[in-house]
């Protein structure tokens, strides 16, 4: 059975930078074929895919965020682990880690999303 | 970046209703389009993939068609558990991006 769990802080200050951690069990990160994204979505709104990693450490990122954004992976921990610099309220939303399909560009398992709101 | 746009932004409908959600995309995607379903507090369920595949377990109540720029979503008999807010998904070029969603509301 394949689960994503997100895992980081539920506040942070603006300026500060975000860590979150995305750890998947029922599949390898390191199986050729597997890629990881991340996605958020404020409160209210639509969702905004982040960026993504593959099982062979390629990397993509947002256009309008990838100045701030840095993704890597621990294949021994199963853990996808997110970075954000620079945290301003809007930056406040849910976060979700999800997989990658064989089909093609869309996510078919889903975390089930962490909060993180960003205030003084 | 492709913008997606869906419409309408929500639409209320009964039980048994056939219901229609679309989504365009700025540019041509050929069939790369993906739909979701979510629900208030849960993360999004993929519904459709390549813009008329059912992903397994999906009911048949649930379709989708279109190609290039102009996609739909069709629920053909409203069900109670389908109250839900839908989005669209282009899977054709990085940035992936996705529509403002669809809220479907009980009438």
């Amino acid at each position: 059975q394949v689960t994503l769990q997100e895992s980081g802080p539920a506040l942070v200050k603006p300026t500060q930078t975000l860590t979150l951690t995305c750890t998947v069990s029922g599949f390898s990160l390191s199986t050729s074929g597997m890629r990881v994204s991340w996605i958020r979505q404020p409160p209210g709104k639509a969702l905004e895919w982040l960026a993504r990693i593959d099982w062979d450490d390629d990397k993509f990122y947002s256009t309008s965020l990838k100045t701030r954004l840095t993704i890597s992976k621990d294949t021994s921990k199963n853990q996808v682990v997110l970075t954000m610099t620079n945290m301003d309220p809007v930056d406040t939303a849910t976060y979700f880690c999800a997989r990658v399909s064989g089909f093609g560009e869309l996510f078919d398992s889903w975390g089930q999303g962490t909060l993180v709101t960003v205030s003084s | 970046d492709i913008q997606m746009t869906q419409s309408p932004s929500s639409v209320s409908a009964s039980v048994g209703d056939r219901v229609t959600i679309t989504c365009r995309a700025s540019q041509g995607i050929s069939s790369w389009l993906a739909w979701y379903q979510q629900k208030p507090g849960k993360a999004p369920k993929l519904l459709i993939y390549d813009a008329s595949n059912l992903q397994s377990g999906v009911p048949s109540r649930f379709s989708g068609s279109g190609s290039g720029t102009d996609f739909t979503l069709t629920i053909s008999s409203l069900q109670p558990e389908d109250f839900a807010t839908y989005y669209c998904q282009q899977a054709n070029s990085f940035p992936l991006t996705f529509g403002g969603g669809t809220k479907v509301e009980l009438k």
